[in-house]
């Protein structure tokens, strides 16, 4: 099982492009989200989704878009890069039901930089 | 305002000796309480949880105590290796919503 799968493990933008980050699961789960990770904030969540076709803002919304044609797939917009879009994003994804056995499998990571 | 807090940044431990990795939460709605651990370039991965009806969880190596009072939860490593080196989150669950501390970096020393 390759478990969440996200791509590009790098990228270097210029303020004001536009890029996705793509998520990829095989797990068949039905939630997906994207978090941020940013120095001495942990993880906060930007968007999620709860079944192909549903998705939901997070915390931390603003600047981003997303999509959920498929079970499989999550991928996330920046319509308009700017640098405090800078940050290293994480997929995750889990079955329905939210608990303490039922927990999050994350991807790798995808380090942004907006210069 | 944050509603998990981890106060301490990062912490230092000699290999063979007790970690203990501290949380604080504000809301007493919490029901489960969960712990990652993150190694550089890698993802986070899901290390132990806890339910708000227990106080004490126990895994290996790995145990977390839950003082539902002072509304704290604690991740005790014993003995610590080398290989505990990571960033580890504390995380807590209530209905639909999974919130996040800011992390503690660990480093054991050998």
């Amino acid at each position: 099982n390759a478990g969440v799968t996200q791509t590009p493990k790098f990228q270097v933008l210029k303020t004001g492009q536009s890029m996705t980050l793509q998520c990829a699961q095989d797990m068949n789960h039905e939630y997906m989200s994207w978090y941020r990770q940013d120095p001495g904030m942990g993880l906060r969540l930007i968007h999620y989704s709860v079944g192909a076709g549903i998705t939901d803002q997070g915390e931390v919304p603003n600047g981003y878009n997303v999509s959920r044609s498929t079970t499989e797939d999550f991928p996330l917009r920046l319509l308009s890069a700017a640098p405090s879009q800078t940050s290293v994003y994480f997929c995750a994804s889990r079955d329905r039901q939210l608990d303490g056995a039922n927990v999050l499998t994350f991807g790798a990571g995808s380090r942004l930089t907006v210069l | 305002d944050q509603q998990v807090k981890q106060n301490s940044p990062s912490l230092s431990v000699q290999e063979g000796r007790i970690s203990i990795l501290n949380c604080d939460y504000t809301n007493s709605m919490f029901d489960y309480f969960l712990w990652y651990k993150k190694y550089p370039a890698e993802g986070p991965t899901f290390l132990i949880s806890i339910s708000s009806i227990k106080d004490k969880n126990e895994d290996g190596r790995f145990t977390v105590f839950l003082n539902k009072s002072a509304k704290h939860l604690s991740l005790h490593i014993v003995p610590s290796q080398p290989g505990d080196s990571a960033v580890y989150f504390c995380a807590a669950i209530t209905p639909g919503q999974l919130t996040f501390g800011s992390g503690t970096q660990l480093t054991v020393l050998p």
